[in-house]
């Protein structure tokens, strides 16, 4: 295991569509986390599990925006009906139980809303 | 409300010292982390800390002072790879873990 991955690495869609996204955290990490990022900006906070529980989901994340980690395990960012203002970096990261411990983050899917 | 704020950029010279400063504002406290960035690439981890002080690391340095609300990240004889972005975050109640928008240090020769 070589860290956390991501796929695709690049997605390009059009208004409208339904994407969905994979991640697979480092095996032995109960943490997962999804940040959006643009240009310019750090990473923005989506929703946090601990294994397959879903403990904390951002009030900027709309409806259209729904996360699952059925068997704590790889997880799944879906945006339904996407628009424009989506295009951006979506990182995936994960860490152990212990506090203070590090994120390890994945090399993201850059999502692209044409 | 939460609110982290660090410069946006910064120049410093091939061998030279320089300082990143960070202040915040969280609702919560439990921990500072420093992650460098290079462009289109993921953030990888440098520093945490939770305690008053100052954390070293090789060339990396971070300190913490908690009733200030204020933490800097310093690099000693930098190098041309050491141009990137410099995230600092801090992890405010429970485990969101909240981002600055970075500082893009530009290492010249």
């Amino acid at each position: 295991d070589t860290g956390v991955s991501q796929n695709p690495r690049h997605k390009i869609t059009k208004r409208g569509q339904n994407v969905t996204f994979r991640c697979d955290p480092i095996s032995e990490h109960n943490r997962l986390y999804w940040y959006r990022q643009t240009l310019g900006q750090g990473p923005e906070f989506l929703t946090y599990f601990q294994n397959e529980a879903q403990l904390e989901k951002s009030r900027l994340l709309s409806d259209r925006f729904s996360a699952e980690r059925p068997k704590g395990s790889f997880s799944t960012l879906e945006i339904q009906r996407t628009e424009q203002g989506d295009s951006a970096m979506y990182l995936c990261a994960s860490s152990a139980l212990q506090g203070g411990t590090e994120a390890f983050f994945g090399q993201g899917t850059r999502l692209t809303v044409v | 409300g939460q609110n982290i704020d660090q410069p946006t950029e910064m120049t410093a010279t091939e061998g030279a010292i320089v300082q990143i400063n960070c202040t915040y504002q969280t609702s919560g406290f439990n921990g500072l982390f420093w992650y460098q960035q290079h462009a289109g690439e993921a953030p990888t981890f440098l520093s945490y800390n939770v305690l008053d002080g100052l954390e070293e690391k090789g060339r990396f340095s971070s300190f913490l002072s908690r009733s200030k609300g204020y933490s800097y990240l310093l690099l000693k004889e930098l190098q041309m790879k050491d141009s990137a972005s410099y995230l600092c975050a801090v992890r405010a109640g429970g485990f969101k873990t909240i981002f600055g928008a970075g500082t893009r240090l530009f290492v010249k020769a």
